[in-house]
């Protein structure tokens, strides 16, 4: 089993949608969780990370749940700048190993 | 402030060479991180620094890979001899502390050919 998997997608939605991931970690003793964003030819940034309340960020809601080993994004009223590719992040162990996954890619059309 | 600063944004070379990247860290990140990328397995790890030290470098493919951080502004990754399965895309990125958010250079697009 991988640490760190995504459902690749792609997923194509039309505007104005509500589209979620979900990202699942095999490390239990995972510590810290985060939601970054690639372009295409770009480098991964920061999204969002998640806390362990659940947190929100105007269209973007992050959940984490630690019984289930899972981390999701939701995102509310899709744009087309929204295409792109997600990537989860887990940092695992004393040592904080971040590990992202595979990435799934969302196409928002017209 | 700058971002992480990697440098050469491209670079093309001819298998068996040698093949130096360079990463300049955000000033007062403790934690550098070498990445690299491609279609078939995604974002890989290669290496992982904090304060100047290496953590983890199970990550890295084999002995012809080699990194170095001599300060805490400035890590070299060090192909010797390089191959054409060695394309990719290698991201540099840091962190203020351990396991915090990492932010990532533009990258270097390896051609190896």
């Amino acid at each position: 089993r991988k640490e760190v998997e995504q459902d690749p997608g792609p997923f194509n939605v039309p505007e104005g949608a509500t589209v979620a991931f979900n990202c699942t970690y095999s490390n239990s003793a995972s510590q810290s969780f985060f939601w970054y964003r690639q372009d295409c030819r770009k480098e991964p940034k920061l999204l969002m990370s998640v806390y362990s309340s659940g947190n929100e960020d105007g269209r973007f809601t992050a959940q984490l749940n630690r019984a289930s080993q899972y981390i999701s994004l939701l995102i509310r009223d899709s744009k087309l700048s929204d295409s792109a590719t997600y990537l989860c992040v887990v940092n695992g162990g004393g040592s904080y190993i971040p590990t992202f996954g595979r990435g799934t890619s969302l196409i928002v059309h017209p | 402030d700058a971002g992480v600063i990697q440098s050469p944004r491209h670079e093309v070379t001819e298998m068996g060479q040698e093949v130096t990247l360079r990463c300049k860290p955000i000033s007062g990140h403790n934690s550098l991180f070498w990445y690299r990328q491609t279609m078939m397995r995604g974002l890989e790890l290669l290496i992982y620094f904090n304060n100047n030290v290496p953590i983890d470098d199970s990550g890295m493919p084999e002995d012809r890979f080699s990194a170095k951080m001599p300060n805490a502004s400035f890590s070299t990754l060090k192909i010797q001899p390089s191959e054409p399965r060695d394309s990719a895309v290698y991201f540099c990125a840091s962190s203020l502390l351990q396991g915090d958010t990492q932010y990532f250079g533009p990258g270097t697009r390896l051609t190896v050919l």
